[in-house]
């Protein structure tokens, strides 16, 4: 079946550190790829997307590129800080008309200051 | 527009009672999928609606149930709560209409199970 494998964490760097969070997928198909990360005591929050091989997502200077050779899509971010502690899950979506997400098992970084 | 509303936001039951979770889509949002998320099994699908209709489910027992009304809000119930159900469960609102397949979570419901 559909599956996503994810670094396991959890991550701890310095403010300013260099990010590399790992995700590969199998999927039966070309699944929509997304980060997710998650704040304490909130929900999901979408941070990017992929949605077709060699797509980069972005957003608040974390980036992430859809690799169908190595079915991966790495997240990365050149400069962390202390506000972006938090889990992040990596996770596919197939089809529409099936909403369904799965998920990686998350990973949970800590900036230290 | 308003995010994804979920009540209430913590509950506590004992096992054998059941518990009833609401949700309520942003608005113009017609598909609503639930989600059970705890430290040792991570997120993992429950059921998602459409048009007041169960369209996917994923493998949980037949405990697990969901409802979805006319203007899109959802319920989902467990009956005969055991420990193990004892987890974060989230709901997530889709347009369902555009080339979107974006899903937008709400804050969750925490259920303690004691």
């Amino acid at each position: 079946g559909d599956s996503v494998t994810q670094m396991e964490g959890p991550v701890t760097l310095s403010e300013e550190a260099f990010l590399t969070i790992n995700c590969t997928y199998t999927a039966t198909g070309y699944p929509s790829l997304f980060w997710y990360v998650q704040y304490p005591g909130e929900g999901l929050q979408l941070l990017l997307k992929a949605t077709k091989a060699d797509d980069k997502g972005s957003n608040k200077g974390f980036e992430a590129t859809y690799r169908k050779e190595t079915t991966s899509f790495h997240l990365e971010k050149g400069s962390v800080q202390v506000s972006d502690s938090a889990v992040y899950f990596c996770a596919l979506h197939l089809n529409f008309g099936n909403e369904k997400l799965t998920f990686g098992t998350g990973t949970r970084l800590t900036i230290i200051p | 527009k308003a995010g994804v509303t979920q009540t209430p936001r913590y509950l506590i039951k004992t096992r054998g009672q059941q518990v009833t979770l609401s949700c309520s889509p942003i608005s113009g949002h017609r598909s609503v999928s639930w989600y059970q998320q705890t430290p040792g099994q991570g997120l993992q699908f429950l059921f998602e609606y459409f048009s007041e209709t169960q369209r996917n489910k994923g493998n949980f027992p037949g405990r697990f149930s969901g409802r979805q009304f006319s203007n899109s809000r959802s319920e989902m119930n467990v009956s005969t709560l055991e420990l193990g159900d004892s987890a974060l469960y989230l709901c997530a609102s889709h347009p369902t209409s555009g080339d979107s397949n974006e899903q937008f979570f709400g804050p969750g419901t925490r259920l303690t199970v004691l």
